[in-house]
């Protein structure tokens, strides 16, 4: 079945450590996005990605980072120099950048302790 | 201003009523509007999409478009108990070349049984 995987679907992590979330897509998807969603607010977009190997900045990247090698993977890092990086991590694909849907993977619920 | 700005509610609707929910936008070249619906816990799925100006109707969901006012809008006929979740608006905006998929913070809407 084509789909967007994310994982891992709940992650620990203590404060000042590096993590790593997984994302990958079977949809043949050009773009690919990170967004951050807290309790009761909408998505922040983080990193948005047109093509392989390259990729834009979106609203609240600082402390974040992102690679595209492939077209099918665009993990993203949380560094330690997020300062508050418990949320909930959505990654979406679409076909084209912006102008068609995204479909979102079921997401990684981030808690730093 | 917000580049996608829509009313968090709550909003509150009896069984069977129409439930009107409402999004501006900021960027007048925005060509691609969405609505999704999220269930608390869960990622976004994408309900409707509309590119031009008018309604367009999809079983009991309506959204219309309204670009000269820059004004998007769903409503959902004959509400049901499992419509009951937050409701995303997002838009396609183009910065510097690059089409990004911006999103409002959503309004959290209860049906009322």
């Amino acid at each position: 079945d084509g789909g967007i995987t994310q994982s891992p679907k709940y992650l620990f992590r203590k404060e000042g450590q590096n993590v790593t979330l997984s994302c990958e897509q079977n949809l043949n998807h050009d773009a690919m996005y990170w967004y951050r969603q807290d309790p009761g607010q909408g998505l922040r977009l983080i990193y948005y990605s047109q093509i392989v190997n390259d990729f834009q900045k979106g609203d609240i990247a600082e402390g974040y980072s992102v690679s595209r090698e492939k077209k099918e993977s665009f993990p993203l890092t949380v560094t330690s120099a997020q300062k508050n990086p418990t949320a909930f991590y959505l990654c979406a694909s679409s076909m084209i950048s912006g102008n068609t849907e995204a479909f979102f993977g079921q997401g990684t619920r981030l808690t730093v302790v | 201003q917000k580049e996608v700005e829509q009313n968090s509610g709550p909003l509150s609707v009896p069984e069977g009523a129409i439930a009107s929910l409402n999004c501006t936008y900021s960027d007048r070249g925005s060509q691609s509007f969405f609505w999704y619906r999220q269930y608390s816990g869960k990622s976004p799925e994408l309900i409707m999409f509309i590119y031009s100006n008018g309604d367009k109707e999809d079983g009991r969901f309506t959204a219309q478009l309204n670009k000269a006012s820059q004004y998007v809008s769903l409503l959902i006929r004959d509400s049901q108990p499992s419509d009951s979740a937050t409701y995303l608006c997002a838009v396609n905006s183009k910065v510097e070349g690059a089409q990004k998929l911006v999103f409002g913070q959503g309004t959290r809407l209860t049906i009322n049984p």
